[in-house]
């Protein structure tokens, strides 16, 4: 079974804060995603990387896969207290359809 | 169009007893995959369908676990003589095919409390 560690495992900031949470794995995956989940909702994905060394922006969310596909990271510019959520990064390895997901990390943002 | 949706939102159980949880996925939607989430951790695959095909249920925990998609839409995931163990929210999520970068769409859960 291939292993996802997250990390920190929990962060709390202030609101204008940048921050940066890491995906690692010893495992090369072929595609690699991020997910928000919220207290009594279902996880929402937020980008999907597949190419090594990819960078996606999505407002002031950005996202980078390692080159050796087997890391990923994401910073988050002037945090807001609606980014509060667990953060999960889930992998996929070829034609398997199956997610292996990381604990998350659960990022509170105080005003 | 709704999302995924499952029922009911929380159960409680005394241990021993026998629980089926429901997932409406969304319409159209090939594949269905169902997820147990631990406090604290990630959600784990437990079982996959491609239509009412079970194409994958090697992450069911034990033979007490059954999960069906009689007709290719609704899946059921039945969970027999119920251990404390088996507490947990439990995910339902749909994708439009079977495509491994898909976007799963995931329910709110069904949280299980096991007494």
């Amino acid at each position: 079974t291939q292993l996802l560690e997250q990390s920190p495992q929990f962060l709390s900031i202030q609101e204008g804060e940048n921050l940066t949470v890491y995906c690692n794995s010893s495992s090369v995956f072929s595609s690699l995603q991020w997910y928000r989940q919220e207290p009594g909702e279902g996880p929402v994905l937020l980008v999907t990387v597949v190419t090594g060394g990819e960078v996606k922006k999505l407002k002031r969310l950005t996202f980078q896969f390692g080159d050796a596909r087997k890391d990923s990271s994401l910073h988050i510019t002037a945090a807001q207290p609606g980014d509060t959520g667990l953060y999960l990064c889930a992998g996929a390895r070829g034609s398997n359809y199956k997610l292996t997901f990381g604990k998350g990390t659960l990022l509170t943002v105080n005003p | 169009g709704a999302g995924v949706s499952q029922s009911p939102r929380y159960k409680v159980a005394k241990r021993g007893q026998d629980v089926a949880l429901r997932c409406d996925p969304i319409s159209g939607h090939v594949s269905l995959f169902w997820y147990q989430q631990a406090l604290g951790q990630g959600p784990e695959f437990l079982t996959y369908f491609q239509n009412e095909a079970q194409l994958d249920k090697s992450g069911l925990p034990s033979d007490r676990f059954f999960a069906e998609r009689p007709e290719g839409s609704v899946s059921t995931l039945k969970i027999q003589r119920t251990q404390q163990e088996d507490s947990a929210v439990y995910l339902c999520a749909s994708s439009l095919e079977e495509r491994e970068i898909d976007e799963q769409f995931f329910g709110p859960g069904t949280r299980l409390t096991v007494l």
